[in-house]
């Protein structure tokens, strides 16, 4: 079975501080990662995601993340925080790239 | 491409009545998948098809809920006898073939009273 666990729900930083946003997850097979954002009242938007190779995965709008099997994580960090980064950030875990298993989320708020 | 279309985007409906809410995928996309989410909470998987064919139910689906992808194109879910339990956001996604992104609508609001 597959799970995922994103430690803090909350997360607050000033602008142009460093983001960054914990997920840990367990899976029986290799996994496939992804990190999805969503700004309010709207869908899921893709960031970044993890299937093979290359373990530092870089995505959209400067974001990145870091495949960790000993660790069992893929956190996303962010250099330099935007305003417009204030949002909700799902990790999420398959193990048969069709069924997504999400975390609970972290909101991210940016400070001036 | 004008990506993954969700109808309504917001329902009231009272308790006890019927509510169908209608997706259309991105065009050629194969897969076609229903998420429930709920406050404070990440999407839950509820069922996804495959072309036409309904592959996987998640527990989650009780016997009030019923999808539909007639023709392999969009697709409909319908919720019988709404509880307030009901209340969430039903997101649908979808995807080309194995491996590849899935892509979320905006997703359709319901709320119960």
């Amino acid at each position: 079975a597959q799970s995922v666990t994103q430690l803090g729900s909350h997360v607050s930083v000033s602008e142009g501080a460093l983001v960054l946003l914990r997920c840990n997850y367990s899976s029986s097979v290799p996994p496939y990662l992804f990190w999805y954002v969503q700004y309010p009242n709207q869908g899921l938007q893709l960031l970044l995601k993890y299937t093979t190779g290359a373990t530092l995965v870089k995505g959209i709008n400067g974001f990145e993340a870091e495949f960790k099997k000993s660790e069992t994580s893929f956190h996303l960090t962010k250099p330099s925080a935007h305003m417009s980064d204030a949002a909700e950030y799902f990790c999420a875990v398959s193990e048969d790239d069709y069924k997504l298993s999400f975390g609970a989320g972290t909101t991210v708020t940016v400070r001036a | 491409d004008t990506g993954v279309s969700q109808d309504p985007r917001h329902k009231i409906t009272k308790r006890g009545q019927n509510v169908t809410f209608r997706c259309d995928p991105i065009s050629e996309h194969n897969r076609l998948y229903w998420y429930r989410q709920t406050l404070g909470q990440g999407p839950e998987f509820l069922t996804y098809f495959q072309n036409e064919a309904q592959l996987e139910k998640s527990r989650l689906l009780s016997d009030r809920f019923s999808a539909e992808r007639p023709k392999g194109s969009f697709s409909t879910l319908e919720i019988q006898r709404t509880e307030q339990g009901d209340s969430a956001m039903y997101l649908c996604a979808s995807s080309p073939n194995m491996g590849n992104t899935i892509y979320f609508g905006e997703g359709s609001w319901l709320t119960v009273v």
